[in-house]
């Protein structure tokens, strides 16, 4: 498999424009996180989801941000519109279910979208 | 509070030299105990993952060790190499699904020659 795919890997852009960050999990994963991850604050969990369905939101900072997962392989991330203060890296990562024979309770995290809002 | 400290924020060795980086956690429930490295410009990869029950687990020159009595862990390498540079970063596990987990700011392994 080739893990955790995700785009763009960077993405500068203008404040106020829309943004969108995508995700394909590894295949047969059922749980799919975006992650946030700044100098300041570390690695933040943003939303998860477990078989496409949104189950947590509440590290999603403002309205301004929504993710969606329409089918088991893509996923993405939606700010509009943006700030500057939402330059980071955005990490998504997926992992299996609980109870699956391979089950080992690894999260495995794509490469990252590196966003700068100027 | 549940937080995840990691000490030193950053280390700087020698290549060929042991280090041992420190994790200490108030974390509760505890479920797992995980320590990830992350390359520069990467995304974070697991090393080790370790349950209340477990003191000690190698992934190759990777070690890691947990005293949940104390709320404890360190992870030491031996005989470091210059891809040993990187941030490693510990994190703890409220639940064994791994959907809610406490990230510590990580630390900064510089190896020179």
């Amino acid at each position: 498999d080739a893990g955790v795919i995700q785009s763009p890997r960077h993405e500068v852009t203008e404040m106020g424009q829309e943004v969108t960050l995508r995700c394909k999990p590894i295949s047969g994963h059922d749980y799919l996180f975006w992650y946030r991850q700044t100098m300041m604050r570390g690695l933040e969990l943003l939303i998860y989801f477990n078989n496409n369905v949104p189950i947590d939101d509440s590290g999603m900072p403002e309205d301004r941000f929504s993710a969606k997962m329409p089918n088991a392989s893509f996923s993405t991330l939606k700010i509009q519109p943006s700030e500057p203060r939402d330059s980071a890296v955005y990490f998504c990562a997926s992992s299996q279910r609980l109870g699956q024979k391979t089950y080992t309770g690894e999260l495995f995290f794509g490469e990252g979208s590196r966003l700068t809002v100027l | 509070k549940n937080q995840v400290e990691q000490s030193p924020q950053s280390l700087i060795i020698l290549e060929g030299k042991n280090c041992t980086l420190q994790c200490n956690y108030t974390v509760s429930p505890f479920s797992n105990l995980r320590w990830y490295k992350q390359d520069t410009g990467r995304g974070p990869v697991s090393l080790t993952i370790m349950t209340f029950s477990e003191n000690t687990k190698s992934n190759g020159r990777y070690t890691a060790t947990l005293d949940a009595d104390t709320k404890q862990s360190s992870l030491h390498i031996t005989a470091s190499q210059l891809s040993d540079s990187a941030s490693y970063i510990c994190v703890v596990s409220f639940n064994q699904a791994g959907t809610a987990l406490i990230f510590g700011k990580g630390t900064t392994l510089s190896v020179s020659s």
